[in-house]
């Protein structure tokens, strides 16, 4: 069975502060994909990163990290100097080689940026 | 290039009434996702459309159908609405890459529904 915990429901920071962004995942599959969407209050999901469960290298791409650990089955998001932009809900996504190609969502972390 | 697109944005139907919602996938993209976003529940998976055939389906009843037609756009179709049915409802699209679909789901902005 494929799934996805994210056990922050809400986390609100001051503008210009770090925030992480918690994952953890259950899956009984060797290959798999692991993603994280961001959810403005506009409503569309935009894809963020795609990380397989081969490739631990952690990732940066400007003020967001990304670290893959496939030890403790974690893969968390960290947003550097936090901006109001960042203001979203973030979703953590799963999808094993079984399971149909199905993309299995996290609950979801509703990241509120204080300014 | 067109990103996914849906209509109609918002819908509003009374208990019992069927709701139809459509999505056009990006351009080039031959599969199509279907998931309800229910206030408090995250995204629930409800079905996926392939090559104009039903790959998978969520757990969700009968109630709830679709078909993808030959150009690819799908229609999500909600017969017999209860109250709870109402959501936002998210469609995705992805193409197939040398027989996987693990590149990345783009999603529409969605059709919220509200019934009544």
């Amino acid at each position: 069975a494929q799934k996805v915990t994210q056990a922050q429901t809400e986390i609100s920071v001051v503008e210009k502060e770090d925030v992480t962004l918690d994952c953890v995942y259950e899956t009984r599959d060797t290959t798999y994909y692991l993603f994280w969407y961001k959810q403005p209050p506009s409503g569309e999901l935009v894809f963020l990163i795609r990380r397989n469960s081969f490739d631990e290298q952690n990732e940066i791409s400007g003020r967001y990290s990304w670290n893959f650990q496939k030890s403790t089955s974690s893969f968390n998001f960290t947003i550097t100097a936090s901006q109001v932009v960042d203001s979203a809900v973030y979703f953590c996504a799963l999808r094993g080689q079984t399971g149909a190609n199905n993309l299995f969502f996290g609950t979801g972390t509703r990241l509120t940026v204080i300014p | 290039e067109a990103g996914v697109t849906q209509s109609p944005t918002h819908l509003i139907k009374t208990r019992g009434q069927q709701a139809t919602l459509r999505c056009s996938p990006i351009s080039g993209h031959t599969s199509v996702y279907w998931y309800q976003q229910a206030l408090g529940l995250g995204l629930q998976f409800l079905l996926w459309y392939d090559e104009g055939e039903e790959r998978n389906r969520g757990n969700f009843p009968p109630r709830f159908s679709g078909r993808q037609f030959p150009n690819y756009s799908s229609e999500l179709n909600v017969n017999a609405l209860e109250l709870e049915d109402s959501a936002l409802y998210l469609c995705a699209s992805t193409r197939r890459i040398g027989g996987s679909y693990n590149s990345p789901l783009h999603f529409g902005n969605g059709t919220r529904l509200t019934v009544t």
